[in-house]
């Protein structure tokens, strides 16, 4: 019974290549996110969807873009990634703009 | 714009201590809700606890408890007797209200404190 949770958990590749990773909610939430945790552990938000719609966008390269199949699913998929897309990402939905954030468990994502 | 500072990178102390973790933030908004993340070691991010602007009574939930202060946007918590389980990276984060635009479903988050404690 996860609440939000993301595939895979680590994720290694080289450089230039594509990758996705997956999350899924399913507490009904009609608001999902994307973070990204980098090495400083400084956590940033890179895309926001409301109802599958795109809400926020926050000044993320075009190599990256988020795809809302349903209101319980929001991918992210990742172009030609660099050495600096190293982070960890995590998935978070929320009920409302009152509440808090329910977050996924993270990919560690490593690009050698 | 919003913005969360939490002015500890780091702090360190010894069980049973007292400690503080201090948070000041920056909103336009009248309307807010602040909230505090805990990341553990294993790396995912436990939901603390929601305040909303409108709301300044402190809170206590065990040995936890916070103190909200609008007149000097402050949202510190305090762990009382600290144990080593508490060590861990503790995030402030701010989310504006319902009249932000699109801001309003966004969580700013602090760059986090780091708390260690010592046996």
């Amino acid at each position: 019974d996860t609440a939000v949770s993301q595939t895979p958990k680590y994720l290694v590749t080289q450089m230039g290549n594509d990758k996705s990773i997956k999350c899924e909610q399913n507490l009904g939430h009609d608001t999902m996110y994307w973070y990204k945790q980098d090495s400083k552990k400084f956590l940033k938000i890179m895309f926001s969807y409301n109802n599958k719609e795109l809400i926020i966008n926050e000044t993320v390269p075009n190599r990256f873009s988020p795809k809302s199949p349903d209101k319980a699913h929001l991918n992210l998929h990742i172009n030609s990634l660099e050495l600096g897309d190293s982070a960890v990402y995590f998935c978070a939905s929320r009920p409302n703009q009152m509440d808090e954030q329910y977050f996924g468990p993270g990919t560690r994502l490593t690009v050698t | 714009a919003q913005k969360v500072t939490q002015a500890q990178t780091e702090i360190s102390v010894v069980e049973k201590e007292d400690v503080t973790l201090d948070c000041v933030y920056e909103t336009r908004d009248t309307t807010y809700y602040l909230f505090w993340y805990k990341q553990p070691p294993s790396g995912e991010l436990v939901f603390l606890i929601r305040r909303n602007s409108f709301d300044e009574q402190n809170e206590i939930s065990g040995r936890y408890s916070w103190n909200f202060q609008k007149s000097t946007s402050s949202f510190n918590f305090t762990i009382t007797a600290s144990q080593v389980v508490d060590s861990a990276v503790y995030f402030c984060a701010l989310s504006e209200g319902p009249y932000s635009g699109g801001s309003n479903y966004k969580l700013t988050f602090g760059k986090g404190t780091l708390l260690t404690v010592n046996p």
